[in-house]
């Protein structure tokens, strides 16, 4: 089983509606992230969380809200979709140790289309 | 926050060893350098990562110079499969911050 896993894998939505894209993990980690990906270009933050009572934004908040709802479980929600929110969309989580830098494992993407 | 900078592209044949050269100019004391490796729609994946002198695993080998201004990833002898974008970023031992990607280098390797 995957250890990072990301539902829905694929959506296409509508200009407005509320879309809400979970990430769950196994990995026991503490830190999670969401970023999103345009074609063509690296990956971009969106928010990041440093436990359950630490959510932080990234470059990219705006239109943007997340959940934490455990150590497992990260969501991010798109309150009213618009199309330039069309994109891959990436969840990873990571374990920080002094010592060892942030290495982080990614899961399998959301490819998220609106019209 | 150590800026990166990478080639945006390169080509290479199968069978040869590849180097990625990034520069990270304003590195701090307690960064490390780590690479990622991308294919098409997949998440990242981590390479190696370094403090200084040399790092070697299954996948790659990282050099880092004394002066830690800059980083070399090297691939010997590439294959198809290692057609992917690759990302040099610089990660903070402090760890307040999360990590930043930029653009990354995208290798094509050709029969």
């Amino acid at each position: 089983d995957a250890d990072v896993t990301q539902t829905p894998r694929n959506r296409i939505t509508k200009t407005g509606k509320r879309i809400m894209l979970e990430c769950s993990q196994t990995k026991g980690h503490d830190r999670m992230y969401w970023y999103r990906q345009d074609p063509g270009l690296g990956l971009r933050l969106i928010y990041y969380s440093f436990d359950v009572k630490d959510i932080n934004k990234g470059e990219i908040s705006d239109g943007y809200s997340v959940s934490r709802q455990a150590q497992a479980k990260f969501s991010l929600s798109l309150e009213s979709a618009i199309p330039n929110q069309t994109a891959l969309y990436f969840c990873a989580t990571s374990d920080f140790g002094t010592g060892s830098g942030d290495t982080q494992y990614f899961g399998p993407g959301t490819r998220l289309t609106v019209l | 926050l150590a800026k990166t900078t990478q080639p945006i592209s390169m080509d290479s044949y199968e069978g040869q060893e590849v180097n990625i050269t990034c520069s990270h100019n304003n590195i701090a004391t307690n960064d490390y350098i780590t690479w990622y490796q991308q294919f098409p729609s997949q998440g990242p994946r981590f390479i190696i990562q370094g403090y200084k002198t040399k790092v070697t695993n299954e996948v790659a080998s990282l050099f880092i110079p004394a002066d830690r201004k800059s980083s070399t990833l090297s691939l010997p002898r590439v294959s198809l499969s290692d057609t992917a974008v690759y990302y040099c970023l610089v990660v903070m031992d402090t760890g307040r911050r999360a990590l930043t990607f930029g653009s990354g280098t995208r290798l094509q390797v050709q029969p």
